[in-house]
């Protein structure tokens, strides 16, 4: 089982749509989340972190549910720029190492 | 300013040639990664060093090595370069502290074996 498992979608949206997508996490002891954003040929880069009680960043929503373990991200009003890939980041069994999903495709149209 | 710069950018070799991708920072951090990434997966980590200590993942080829000669420094040697090995080489670093951590990655090495 892979530690980190995530929809490759893609999500397909037009501008000012709402999307939402979840990932999954294997290792209950898992203490950071983080959603990375990938643009194509780039190098990945700090969405936002996800904080246990949720927490919210402009239009970006993060989720963590522990007992399920998961943590979800929501995008509302979509832009053109939101187009890209979003990884979900969990730590390791070492808390410097980081466990990456291999990401969920996002595109918005206009 | 680049936090955490990659050199080349894009690195074409032949099979079997070897290859040496650097990496450098201005952050100071203490911990720095070294990942492969292929069309459509996760980052894959290869090795990092805390410190001066080195760690390797089990997985990682023993065609892949690195050194790491001061704080700021870290290079990816690939011994004999084959052509599973064409990916994305991205370098990231990060501080250990309580809590959250963050990684910052450098733009990559895009490597093309022919």
């Amino acid at each position: 089982r892979k530690e980190v498992e995530q929809d490759p979608g893609p999500f397909n949206v037009p501008e000012g749509a709402t999307v939402a997508f979840n990932c999954t996490y294997s290792n209950s002891a898992s203490q950071s989340f983080f959603w990375y954003r990938q643009d194509c040929r780039k190098e990945p880069k700090l969405l936002m972190s996800v904080y246990s009680s949720g927490n919210e960043d402009g239009r970006f929503t993060a989720q963590l549910n522990r007992a399920s373990q998961y943590i979800s991200l929501l995008i509302r009003d979509s832009k053109l720029s939101d187009s890209a890939t979003y990884l979900c980041v969990v730590n390791g069994p070492n808390d410097y190492k980081l466990s990456f999903g291999a990401g969920t495709t996002v595109t918005v149209r206009a | 300013d680049a936090m955490v710069i990659q050199n080349p950018r894009y690195q074409v070799t032949q099979f079997g040639k070897p290859v040496t991708l650097s990496c450098s920072q201005t952050l100071n951090h203490n911990v720095m990664y070294w990942y492969q990434q292929k069309s459509s997966q996760a980052p894959k980590l290869l090795f990092h060093y805390y410190d001066k200590d080195f760690n390797n993942e089990a997985d990682t080829p023993d065609n892949f090595q690195s050194r790491r000669p001061n704080t700021s420094f870290c290079f990816l040697d690939i011994r004999s370069p084959g052509l599973g090995d064409a990916a994305m080489y991205l370098c990231a670093t990060s501080r250990v502290t309580s809590g959250l951590l963050e990684q910052f990655f450098g733009p990559g090495t895009r490597l093309t074996v022919l």
